[in-house]
């Protein structure tokens, strides 16, 4: 079965300096991987995604994420943070195994930018 | 330009209690989806609907049922409401000829059971 993972609930950074947001996924064969970002009271917003192609992806708002293919990793970042950026972020894979092109979302990670 | 709108945003329900959700999308999307979201599990699918007239069972769907009569109009249906309900449901659609393609959401309806 297709899963993803966010090992950090919580990341704190400050704001200036470069951001990481971790997220690894077990999946067969190519992957979809999708970034969403949650702010307070707020439905997700789409940040980026990985198709195929380039392993650098660029996105909304200056943020970017590097597809691993040998880590099986889909990390988010950021080169300088700002406080604006603090919000829920989450990972997710496109289920791609049954047909159904279900969404399967990690469990999210809060990222939180200190002025 | 709309996107998804569910309706209502929030709502207060006693335990046993019936109630029905609505989504709308204005995109023409074939793919609709019911999510719950509890803190410290991310999003949990509820249904979901690859077309008008079909709906299937998520990873969750108990005490939940769901409707797509129309294309554009995505129903979840609580038919004796328990305060394990408490959650925040999202609604989102997709394209479905294109696997890649990403979901939009709607911003969400904070249900309490009491």
């Amino acid at each position: 079965a297709q899963s993803v993972a966010q090992p950090e609930d919580q990341v704190n950074v400050a704001e200036g300096n470069p951001l990481t947001v971790k997220c690894t996924y077990s999946v067969s064969g190519n992957p979809y991987l999708f970034w969403y970002v949650q702010y307070p009271n707020r439905g997700l917003q789409f940040l980026l995604k990985y198709i195929t192609g380039d392993n650098l992806v660029k996105g909304s708002y200056g943020f970017e994420a590097e597809f691993n293919k040998s880590q099986t990793s889909f990390h988010l970042k950021k080169p300088s943070a700002l406080v604006s950026d603090s919000a829920l972020y989450f990972c997710a894979v496109r289920d791609r195994e049954s047909g159904t092109y279900k969404y399967i979302f990690g469990t999210g990670t809060r990222l939180k930018v200190l002025a | 330009n709309a996107g998804v709108t569910q309706t209502p945003k929030f709502r207060v329900l006693k335990t046993g209690q019936s109630m029905t959700l609505l989504c709308a999308q204005d995109m023409n999307h074939e793919y609709m989806y019911w999510y719950r979201q509890d803190p410290g599990m991310g999003l949990r699918l509820i249904h979901y609907s690859v077309g008008e007239g079909t709906t299937a069972k998520g990873e969750v769907p108990d005490g939940y049922n769901v409707s797509r009569l129309k294309k554009q109009n995505f129903l979840l249906g609580l038919e004796s409401a328990a305060p394990s309900q408490t959650s925040v449901y999202f609604c989102a659609s997709s394209y479905s000829s294109l696997g890649s393609a990403e979901a939009f959401f709607g911003q969400g309806t904070r249900l309490t059971v009491v």
